[in-house]
Formats: C-alpha cells, structure tokens, sequence
C-alpha cells in the first residue's frame, strides 16, 4: 500500500532562518505531488506542484521554493522565514498513471516562525 | 479552475443525516468533484468523488444533478466523532496533476 511522511511534525524557526520540509512518498511510482499551506484557521493554499522530477509549478512564488530530486521525494525551502510563513503545511501525492486519483496527504508540519 | 462555494458552518445532532452543498457554476467537463474530511492538525482524508448522478460509500453518499453545477455530501446519522471541516474540491485530477485549488471548507459542528 502507498504512505506518505512528512517531518518534521512540528518546527520552531526563528525569522531569517533557512527552512527545509521533506515529504516522501511510499509504495507508488511518478506520483503528482503538491505543497499546501494552511494558516490559521482555515483554507488549503496550493503552493507547488509537480508531475514529475525536476518539473515543477509554482503557485505562490514569495520566498518559498520547491524541488523534487527524486521521484517520490519532494522538498519545501526557504532561506530566509518570514513571520508570515508560519502555518500547518501539508504534503499530498496523486497517482501519475490513474484517472482521478484524489489526493492523499501527510501529517503535515506545523511551523512557527518566531 | 472551478471554484467552489459553500457554507462556512452548519450545526447538527448526533444520529441526525447532514446535508452539505457545494456550488461551482463554472466546473469544466473533465473536472471530477471530490469531498474531503479534515480534523484538527491533521492532513484532509479523502471521503467520496463522483463525476455525476449518484455515488455511495460505506461513509457517505454524493448526490450531483445533471448541470453538475453543485454537489451535496451526504453523512447518515452522524455522531460526534463527525465533527470536522469537510472541503469540496472540483478539478481534473486525470489530467496528471495539476492545480487542484481548495475552497473554505465547511465546519461541521455535531451536538450531543
């Protein structure tokens, strides 16, 4: 069966650090994966994309930046965090090779930005 | 992209069905319309997805009429451990990724 694992389950940065959240993906081959943002309260912010390594798609460009270097792995970077990028992020993984295969999403990481 | 609209909260009591709308005027033909669970600090569990008519799960039931302009989820006789945000998510999830945007989700509250 496919899992997905994000860490770590929760952060404290402070502002102007680096940020690096990994999510990997389990059990499952060239898989879409996604990054959303969720501040507080509620509202899922689609932040990347991807289809595939290498590719990626930005939806909110700020100070934020994705890679994907492997198949199942996908990266969330900063270097420098502002106090607005505090918020519960989650991973998400889609199947590459079926029809409406719906998102499957990770624990998520909850980051705060001191 | 679709978007979609639906209510901010609704209140219910247990063993009681709950009935939550989502509208979006503009979905495309290949759109597919998906409903999502979430609690608190968790990540969305999917519930149900149906492209029109009707479609029935162990959890939950999808009505979607023939414009496909809205969809209601369905949960028969809820319980308190129904209490969530639930998130109607239209989008062509076959086309291999892609946006696939939320909305604001509705905030189910369930009652002794």
């Amino acid at each position: 069966s496919q899992t997905i694992h994000q860490w770590p389950a929760t952060l404290v940065q402070p502002v102007g650090s680096p940020l690096s959240l990994e999510c990997t993906v389990e059990g499952t081959s060239n898989p879409n994966l996604y990054w959303y943002r969720q501040a507080a309260g509620r509202g899922l912010q689609l932040l990347f994309y991807s289809v595939g390594i290498g590719q990626i798609s930005s939806e909110v460009p700020q100070n934020l930046s994705a890679s994907r270097p492997q198949d199942r792995q996908f990266i969330l970077s900063s270097k420098k965090l502002l106090l607005s990028d505090s918020g519960f992020y989650l991973c998400a993984w889609s199947s590459g090779q079926a029809n409406n295969s719906p998102l499957h999403f990770g624990n998520g990481t909850r980051l705060t930005v001191t | 992209l679709a978007k979609t609209t639906q209510p901010i909260s609704m209140d219910s009591y247990e063993g009681q069905e709950v009935n939550i709308t989502c509208s979006h005027n503009n979905i495309a033909t290949n759109d597919y319309i998906t409903w999502y669970q979430q609690f608190p600090s968790q990540g969305p569990r999917f519930i149900i997805q149906g492209y029109k008519t009707k479609v029935t799960n162990e959890v939950a039931s999808l009505f979607i009429p023939a414009d496909r302009k809205s969809s209601t989820l369905s949960l028969p006789r809820v319980s308190l451990s129904d209490t969530a945000v639930y998130y109607c998510l239209v989008g062509d999830i076959g086309n291999q990724g892609g946006k696939l945007i939320f909305g604001q989700g509705t905030e189910l509250s369930v009652k002794p």
